[in-house]
């Protein structure tokens, strides 16, 4: 069964600086992986999705994730950081035709 | 589009009641997921539907709870009766493994 690792679940960072959210996932198939965002009190957002296509993947507010076969990976990243970054980021894998599995997610907070 | 509609958004309730939390997914969506999200064991999958059909329950945790699609634009679910370790915000979710789940803002359950 397929599952997702994200390393860190509270992640600081100052503004301006760049944001790495790690995540590593177990798939027994190529698997398809998402980068969502949940703001306080409300539902989860995608922010970019990887469906085997490009493994450099682009998504919304600036962030992009990269797919790493070799090292099971699927990390997010931010070149500069905004304070309305700060959210939970979670990860997500799924093997096709199999619902979304999401890892425990990982709170960015950014720093003035 | 007015995305996944959840109601209500927030639910305090005795324990012993019951419970029921509706969904309106996104039209054309033909897969349908209910989340359960709480700090100690993240987002949970309770139950999916494919074309309202349930697919798989494995994760519901106890009979007291039930959920239903009787068509294509509205979801239940169903806790009876209700405990105060149900207490937990509800997430519903539309859409497919190709282009991502689109959630809804969630029912926030505190049961006393």
């Amino acid at each position: 069964a397929q599952s997702v690792t994200q390393l860190g679940s509270h992640v600081s960072v100052s503004e301006g600086a760049l944001v790495l959210l790690r995540c590593n996932y177990s798939s027994s198939v190529p698997p398809y992986l998402f980068w969502y965002v949940q703001y306080p009190n409300q539902g989860l957002q995608l922010l970019l999705k990887y469906t085997s296509a490009a493994t450099l993947v682009k998504g919304i507010n600036g962030f992009e994730a990269e797919f790493k076969k070799s090292e099971t990976s699927f990390h997010l990243t931010k070149p500069s950081a905004h304070m309305s970054d700060a959210a939970e980021y979670f990860c997500a894998v799924s093997e096709g035709n199999t619902p979304l599995v999401f890892g425990k997610g990982t709170r960015l907070s950014v720093i003035a | 589009d007015a995305g996944v509609i959840q109601s209500p958004r927030h639910e305090v309730t005795e324990m012993g009641q019951e419970v029921t939390l509706r969904c309106k997914p996104i039209s054309g969506h033909n897969s349908l997921f209910w989340y359960r999200q709480t700090m100690m064991r993240g987002l949970e999958l309770l139950i999916y539907f494919n074309n309202n059909v349930p697919i798989d329950d494995s994760g519901m945790p106890e009979d007291r709870f039930s959920a239903k699609m009787p068509n294509a634009s509205f979801s239940t679910l169903k806790i009876q009766p209700s405990e105060p370790r149900d207490s937990a915000v509800y997430f519903c979710a539309s859409g497919g493994t190709n282009y991502g789940y689109t959630f809804g803002s969630g029912t926030r359950l505190t049961v006393v």
